[in-house]
């Protein structure tokens, strides 16, 4: 079955540290997302793709890049961590025919 | 850019009653009204859309409503069960602009047996 994997599930880093969090989906999707959860925000759109070589911001993208060299994969970077970035990132990819979102299992980082 | 506002931020009922989660959103070019739960520690699901051509859908014992002109829309759960206790995220897109969906804040949803 196609799936959206994410890596790693759980993380712990130092103030500073670049952390690369991983997004893989096997749907062949064009478009893909990366969102954080935090109490009281909901989801917030960090930076999406609509294909290869495509990337946009979104409304919570300080501090944060992607890249997308092939269809499969968006990983997010955190250049430098900032405990402000501590939440769980969740991955997203759609076909855009039906609308419905296809998340990951979500990735928890702790920047201490 | 769109927003979208959500209440309440928790709701809590006893099983067998019903659940109404409401959102509001700003831009009147959204078009398209997802509604996603979310289980402990899984990523969000779609359970129920709705588009703006339409006013009402239901899904067994999910319904959604859309109200364009006061830009309102709802979620609607009856003869809740405490398999429903869960976060929900109502979501807001415009289809002409790309895929981007903006998600409320969530609601959590306790039903006590």
């Amino acid at each position: 079955d196609a799936e959206i994997t994410q890596s790693p599930r759980h993380k712990i880093t130092e103030t500073g540290r670049q952390v690369t969090l991983a997004c893989h989906q096997t749907w062949n999707h064009n478009n893909m997302f990366w969102y954080r959860q935090d109490l009281g925000h909901g989801l917030r759109l960090i930076h999406y793709s609509y294909g290869v070589q495509d990337t946009n911001k979104g409304e919570v993208s300080d501090g944060y890049s992607v890249s997308r060299s092939n269809t499969e994969d968006l990983p997010l970077t955190l250049e430098s961590a900032a405990s402000s970035q501590t939440s769980v990132y969740f991955c997203a990819s759609t076909s855009g025919n039906t609308g419905e979102l296809f998340f990951g299992e979500g990735s928890r980082l702790t920047v201490l | 850019g769109e927003n979208v506002e959500q209440h309440p931020s928790t709701l809590s009922v006893q099983e067998g009653d019903s659940a109404v989660i409401k959102c509001t959103y700003s831009d009147s070019a959204s078009n398209y009204f997802p509604w996603y739960k979310q289980e402990l520690g899984k990523g969000p699901q779609l359970i129920i859309d709705i588009r703006s051509n339409v006013g009402e859908k239901k899904d067994q014992r999910i319904a959604v409503t859309l109200n364009k002109t006061a830009k309102h829309f709802s979620l609607h759960i009856t003869e809740t069960q405490p398999e429903d206790s869960a976060v929900y995220f109502c979501a807001a897109r415009i289809n002409t602009g790309g895929f981007k969906t903006i998600f409320g804040a969530g609601t959590r949803l306790f039903v006590k047996a």
